[in-house]
């Protein structure tokens, strides 16, 4: 069964202090790992998608990462715009044609002033 | 680009009733998949349509049944609801190979239906 795991639960920053979320997966073949965040109340909003161990892509203050266990959303200099649940989700191989998501709890970022 | 819908906005609904939420997808989308979040929680997967059929469900009963119709919008069908069921309610569009082949399996949340069951 696909698993996700998001850490920390809760993270609270000062504006500009960088920081980094972390999402561990298991999953039998990964064909896509994608990162969205989610203001109260709203639906998620996709941010990025990674294949392959090693990719990066970057997006203003946000730099996601990926290795073949885990993946690394970088806020670097965060404003308090930035406040938001951020989930983390895997897209398995073995489901063919069915490209369900399997998601994590999510992180709730909040950036002080 | 219009971008994923879904009415009502909020639904206030008492126990064991039946509830009919909807959703229409980008334009140019032709997957549709429903997902149900408690608070606090992941959205978890309860169906996916592809051209009008199912295509993959979740761990959700029998209760929970849904349509696509020709023009790619979708319905999400829950009877006899329960408390349980009080969650907000995403609906997700995606391309498929009818799209660029980087995108097709991304999915785009519409906005949710919250649902209260009391």
């Amino acid at each position: 069964e696909d698993q996700v795991t998001q850490s920390p639960e809760a993270l609270r920053l000062q504006e500009g202090e960088s920081s980094s979320l972390n999402c561990s997966y298991t999953v039998s073949g990964l064909r896509g790992l994608f990162w969205y965040r989610q203001d109260p109340g709203k639906g998620p909003e996709f941010l990025f998608t990674l294949y392959s161990a090693g990719e990066e892509k970057e997006k203003e203050r946000l730099k996601a990462t990926l290795t073949k266990k885990e993946s690394f959303l970088h806020i670097t200099a965060p404003k308090p715009e930035d406040s938001a649940t951020y989930l983390c989700a895997v897209q398995a191989l073995y489901t063919g044609a069915n490209s369900k998501l399997t998601f994590g709890k999510g992180i709730t970022l909040s950036v002080r002033p | 680009e219009t971008g994923v819908t879904q009415s009502p906005t909020h639904l206030i609904k008492t126990r064991g009733q039946q509830v009919t939420l909807r959703c229409s997808s980008q334009s140019g989308h032709n997957t549709v998949s429903w997902y149900q979040q408690a608070l606090g929680q992941g959205p978890q997967f309860i169906f996916q349509y592809y051209r009008e059929e199912e295509n993959g469900r979740g761990n959700f009963p029998p209760r929970f049944s849904g349509l696509q119709f020709p023009n790619y919008s979708s319905e999400l069908n829950v009877n006899a609801l329960e408390l349980d069921d009080s969650a907000l309610y995403l609906c997700a569009s995606s391309p498929g190979l009818s799209g660029d082949l980087w995108d097709a399996d991304t999915q785009y949340f519409g906005p949710g239906t919250r649902l209260t069951v009391l």
